[in-house]
């Protein structure tokens, strides 16, 4: 069974530098999905990024990349020039093939950052 | 404009209670689906829907039963309510099953006293 593991529960950055929040997963597919999800205080489930497993280029969206290192089955997010408004619960979550679409979750990382 | 709505966000009840929570996409997705959030906030599925047919059910209780009566809109019936049953519930959607984004709703937050 694929699995999601995020092994910092709270992690704490100051205004405009920036953080590295950690994900590992195990899986025997060599074809899947890793996202990276945001949840402010509002509750509300955000998409950051998302990385192909077949794709080598580390996926970037503004301030947020990743670093993918698929043989170490490691996905980690770093957010650069971290503002105030990136103050969230940030969760990993992995998807392959026949399997309805799901997203297998990791345990959240809280950040919280520093003016 | 909300493309994924969940009704209703609180819903606070009593232990042996049935109730239902509503989910609707305007998004045109043909895939919806049901997470539960527990009090660690630890985030797991619980059923996926196709095309209005049931492709998950991930070992959840039979006294949780949802409903999609279109591909729009997948219902989430609870009978015989239990405290362990207190959590958020997300309703997402998506188009298909790969690569592309789930949108969530807002959560239902589900208190069973």
């Amino acid at each position: 069974a694929q699995t999601v593991t995020q092994s910092q529960p709270e992690m704490s950055v100051q205004e405009a530098e920036t953080v590295t929040l950690s994900c590992t997963y195990d899986t025997s597919e060599s074809d899947y999905y890793l996202f990276w999800y945001k949840q402010p205080p509002s509750r509300q489930m955000i998409l950051v990024i998302r990385q192909e497993a077949y794709k080598q280029q580390n996926a970037t969206e503004n301030r947020f990349s990743v670093n993918f290192q698929k043989a170490a089955k490691s996905f980690s997010l770093k957010i650069s020039d971290s503002q105030l408004g990136d103050a969230a619960m940030y969760f990993c979550a992995y998807r392959t093939y026949n399997q309805g679409g799901k997203l297998i979750f990791g345990q959240g990382t809280e950040l919280s950052v520093k003016p | 404009d909300t493309a994924v709505s969940q009704t209703p966000k609180y819903l606070v009840t009593q232990m042996g209670n049935d109730k239902s929570i509503k989910c609707e996409q305007n998004l045109g997705h043909d895939t919806m689906y049901w997470y539960k959030q527990d009090s660690k906030k630890f985030l797991k599925i619980m059923f996926s829907y196709n095309n209005k047919e049931l492709i998950i059910n991930e070992t959840v209780p039979n006294r949780f039963s949802p409903k999609s009566p279109d591909k729009a809109h997948l219902n989430l019936h609870i009978n015989s309510l239990e405290l362990g049953d207190s959590a958020v519930y997300f309703c997402a959607s998506s188009q298909g099953e790969d690569y592309n984004e789930q949108f969530f709703g807002p959560g239902t937050r589900l208190t069973v006293l």
